[in-house]
Formats: structure tokens, sequence, C-alpha cells
């Protein structure tokens, strides 16, 4: 079975914090993504990485930066942590091609106070 | 950008009726899958119609697929109250590299 873990379920954080968000995934997927998830607007992709070390902007990247040293961890970092980006954050994998399904972690809760 | 739009928001049933979702979308794609989560979880993956099928069945689930319409629909058969869940439709663009493009959701809650 396909395992995606974060590092932490919830987590509290202040504003202008560093956050580091962890993924780590271990069915040796290419793919990696990083989506944050808000009441009414449904899930929206922040980055997403195909490669080690390559990384691509999705729709919403601004406030974030990310980074992918080996192929299993995708980590996702707030530089300076804002209310506005309180927010549930899902990680997922998938194989490299069309046609795969993406497994998803259990979220990581974080409030920016 | 939202490509998969569901309908309806929400949707309540008693236990054992059928549950109809759709999902519309506005470009042409490689496929489109339905997933489903449960309050404060990750998605789970229920199944994937790729753009040259029309329906495809999996246990109680069964989705439909109309490229012409840009419209699919996932049928849930004898709904159980585990049922009970939020369920998202996401389409794998063209072109879109393994990207997926979610919708907003739709909120099934199955009384038992």
């Amino acid at each position: 079975d396909v395992k995606v873990t974060q590092s932490s379920r919830y987590l509290v954080k202040r504003t202008g914090e560093k956050v580091f968000l962890e993924c780590v995934q271990d069915m040796d997927h290419e793919n990696m993504f990083w989506y944050r998830q808000d009441p009414g607007l449904g899930l929206r992709l922040i980055y997403f990485s195909y490669d080690v070390k390559m990384k691509e902007k999705g729709d919403i990247p601004e406030g974030y930066s990310v980074s992918r040293e080996k192929k299993e961890r995708f980590s996702l970092i707030l530089e300076s942590a804002s209310t506005n980006q309180t927010s549930m954050y899902l990680c997922a994998s998938n194989a490299q091609g069309v046609q795969y399904e993406q497994y998803f972690g259990p979220g990581t809760r974080l409030t920016v106070t | 950008s939202q490509q998969g739009e569901e309908d309806p928001q929400a949707l309540s049933i008693q236990e054992g009726e059928n549950a109809t979702m759709n999902c519309s979308y506005k470009t042409s794609i490689n496929n489109l899958q339905w997933y489903r989560q449960n309050s404060g979880r990750g998605l789970v993956h229920l199944i994937l119609i790729r753009s040259n099928e029309r329906e495809k069945h999996s246990g109680r689930l069964r989705v439909t697929l109309d490229t012409s319409k840009k419209s699919s629909s996932l049928l849930i058969t004898a709904s159980r109250a585990a049922d009970t869940a939020s369920y998202f439709c996401a389409t794998d663009a063209t072109g879109a590299n393994s990207k997926l493009t979610f919708g907003k959701g739709i909120t099934l809650s199955v009384r038992p």
C-alpha cells in the first residue's frame, strides 16, 4: 500500500514565523504535490515537483516555496507565515505519466495567529 | 483555476437510497477522477475514467463520462452511513503533466 505521511496533523504558528511542512512517500513516485484546502474553494495546487530538485508553480505559489532534495521527501516552506495562510495543507504523490491517481497524506491543519 | 464543478453542493439521503453527483469541466481531458474525503482527512481515490471510456464500475460505484457535454456523474448505489463524506471530481487536462484540477466538492450525508 502506498503511504504518504505528513510531519504534523495540527500546527499552530505565529505571524512572521518560518514554517516547514514535510511530506514523505514510500512508493518511489516521481511526482509530488502540495495543495491547500479552504472551505468553499476546494483544493488549490501550490507547487508540484516531477523529479528531485525540480519544481513548478501551481495556481497559488505566492508566499510559499518548496524543496525536494530526495525523491521521497517534498517540503513546503512558508517563509513568513501570515494569517491568510491558515488552512489545511495536503500533500500527494503519483507515478510519472498520465492516467495515474494521486495518493494523499492525512493533511496538516495549520493555524497562524 | 477551477476546472471541475460539482453539482449539487450538498446532498442528504436516507441509507439504502442511491446518490448521484455530477461534475462538469471546461477543457479537453486525459481522464477524470473521483475522490472521497472523510471529515478532516486526506483524499482517497475512488475511481478513474479515461477520456475514451463512457462508463466504469467499481463495487457500488458507477461513473459515466460524456466528453461531448464535458460532464461526468458518480452514482453510489445502496448508500450506507459510512458513505457520508465529501466527494471531489478532478480532471487531468490534456498537456497538464499529471496535474489534477479539483472541484469544490459535494458534501454527502447519508442518514441511518
